[in-house]
């Protein structure tokens, strides 16, 4: 079984600065097979990129994925308010749908 | 547009079964999977099992094998997910999300399950 691991647990930035957020896989997984997605308190999760660098409908291009193999990597270019939440990676594929612990964006 | 609604907050005791639904509106219910999504308190997102409701094909995560059966009523576009014997470590926030090609979107509001004595 395939294990995600995100990092850092929690980064605490600024409005308007770059946040690198982490994804490594435990075996090699088919960059079509990996998602993020985002958390606010209290709402159900939304997808935000999937296949690895694919934006789903209605996220902003400051929103971009990247990375194969077992490192994968959600890059957010300069943060805006809305943007501190949750951040979740997904294997996904049939039988196999794997999440990460998350990540949390807070505001320092 | 497409939706999926989940049924409503739940209060059981130890011991009571439980079957929780979810909705799907605005596509062909038939053609995508579903999905069910355990989110305990304060805690991440944990995949529980998936169903194809045009055939009722259903794979479990092994953590969840034996623990839940989820099923699906294609003449009603809904999908559940219920337990026989509800433990208090079942407390936890559950979504259904509609797997789209793959990805998981989109997802229910969730269904809040609150088992206790």
């Amino acid at each position: 079984e395939i294990v995600l691991t995100q990092s850092p647990g929690t980064l605490s930035l600024s409005p308007g600065e770059r946040a690198t957020l982490s994804c490594r896989a435990s075996q090699s997984v088919s960059s079509s097979y990996l998602a993020w997605y985002q958390q606010k308190p209290g709402q159900a999760p939304r997808l935000f990129i999937y296949a690895a660098s694919s934006r789903a409908a209605g996220i902003p291009d400051r929103f971009s994925g990247s990375g194969s193999g077992t490192d994968f990597t959600l890059t957010i270019s300069r943060l805006e308010p809305e943007d501190f939440a949750v951040y979740y990676c997904q294997r996904y594929g049939s039988s196999l749908n794997t999440f990460g612990q998350g990540t949390k964006l807070e505001i320092k | 547009e497409v939706q999926l609604v989940q049924s409503g907050a739940e209060v059981k005791k130890p011991g009571e079964s439980l079957k929780i639904s979810c909705q799907g509106f605005g596509y062909s219910f038939t053609s995508y999977w579903i999905g069910w999504v355990r989110q305990m308190p304060g805690k991440g997102l944990e995949w529980m099992g998936i169903i194809y409701p045009g055939d009722s094909d259903t794979r479990y995560s092994p953590s969840f094998q034996g623990q839940v059966t989820i099923s699906a009523d294609k003449s009603i576009t809904t999908a559940y997910l219920q337990w026989s014997s509800l433990k208090a470590s079942d407390t936890a926030m559950y979504y259904c999300a509609r797997l789209d090609g793959g990805p998981f979107d989109p997802w229910g509001q969730g269904t809040l399950v609150t088992v206790s004595s």
